[in-house]
C-alpha cells in the first residue's frame, strides 16, 4: 500500500482563523514533506521531516507551522494567513530522504 | 540552489504519437522522480531514476547523471495521458526541487 491521505479536501479559512491540515501514512516510512503549489505552477518545497526531526525549513513564514507528532503523522498548523496563501498543499512521504515519494492527494486551501 | 529545466513547456499530440519529454538540471543530485499530474492535482510517481534506463508499459525513462538530463518517452498516446508532467530532483540533504512541468494535451 503506497497511499497517503490528507484531510481535508478543500479548506475555506479567514484570514484570523487558526486551521489545521493532516497528513498521514502507514507505509513505515520515516521521511514527510509539505509542499505548496500555486495554479499552473510547479510544487514549492515547504518543510522536510526526517525521523520526526524538522530536518528542513525553506524560510516559510511563521504563520505555517509544521508538527510531527509521531512516524506516521504529519500536520501543517495554519495561523492569520493572507489570501496569497490560497493554494493546494500537499504532503509527501519516502522510506528515507532521497528516496522515492509518495504524494497524497492534497488539501486545496482557500483564505478569503 | 539548483536549477531544474523541462522542455517542451507544452506538446499537443493526436492519440497514439510517441512523445520525449526532457529535464535538464544544474548539479549533481541523488534523486530524479518523473510525476503526472492529474487534472485534480494529484502527484502520480511515474519513475524514480536517478540513472540509468527503466520501462513501465507505454512509458519508459532514462537519466545520464554525468550529462545532467532525463528523458521520458510516451508511446502511443492515449487521452489519459494528458495533464502535467513534472520532473523532480533531490539533493543528499533531501531538498527537492520540480522543474516547472510539461503539459501534454493528447487529441482523440
Amino acid at each position: 500500500d503506497t497511499e497517503v491521505t490528507q484531510t481535508p479536501k478543500h479548506l475555506v479559512m479567514g484570514m484570523t482563523n487558526k486551521k489545521s491540515l493532516k497528513c498521514e501514512q502507514h507505509m513505515g516510512h520515516r521521511a514527510m514533506y509539505w509542499y505548496k503549489q500555486k495554479a499552473k505552477k510547479p510544487p514549492e518545497l515547504m518543510f522536510v521531516y526526517s525521523y520526526e526531526k524538522l530536518s528542513i525549513n525553506e524560510s516559510v513564514p511563521s504563520r505555517f507551522s509544521p508538527e510531527c507528532p509521531n512516524s506516521s503523522l504529519l500536520n501543517l498548523h495554519l495561523h492569520a494567513l493572507q489570501p496569497e496563501d490560497s493554494a493546494l498543499y500537499l504532503c509527501a512521504s519516502a522510506a528515507l530522504l532521497q528516496e522515492t515519494q509518495y504524494f497524497g492527494p492534497g488539501t486545496r486551501l482557500l483564505v478569503l | 540552489g539548483i536549477q531544474v529545466e523541462q522542455s517542451p513547456p507544452d506538446l499537443i499530440l493526436q492519440e497514439g504519437a510517441n512523445s520525449t519529454l526532457r529535464c535538464n538540471f544544474s548539479d549533481s543530485v541523488n534523486n530524479l522522480q518523473w510525476f503526472h499530474q492529474n487534472p485534480w492535482g494529484q502527484l502520480i510517481n511515474l519513475f524514480y531514476i536517478p540513472s540509468g534506463t527503466k520501462q513501465n508499459g507505454r512509458l519508459s525513462a532514462t537519466t545520464v547523471a554525468t550529462e545532467r538530463y532525463s528523458l521520458l518517452y510516451i508511446s502511443s498516446s492515449q487521452t489519459t495521458d494528458s495533464g502535467v508532467y513534472f520532473c523532480a530532483v533531490a539533493t543528499n540533504a533531501g531538498k527537492s526541487t520540480f522543474g516547472d512541468g510539461t503539459t501534454l494535451t493528447v487529441k482523440p
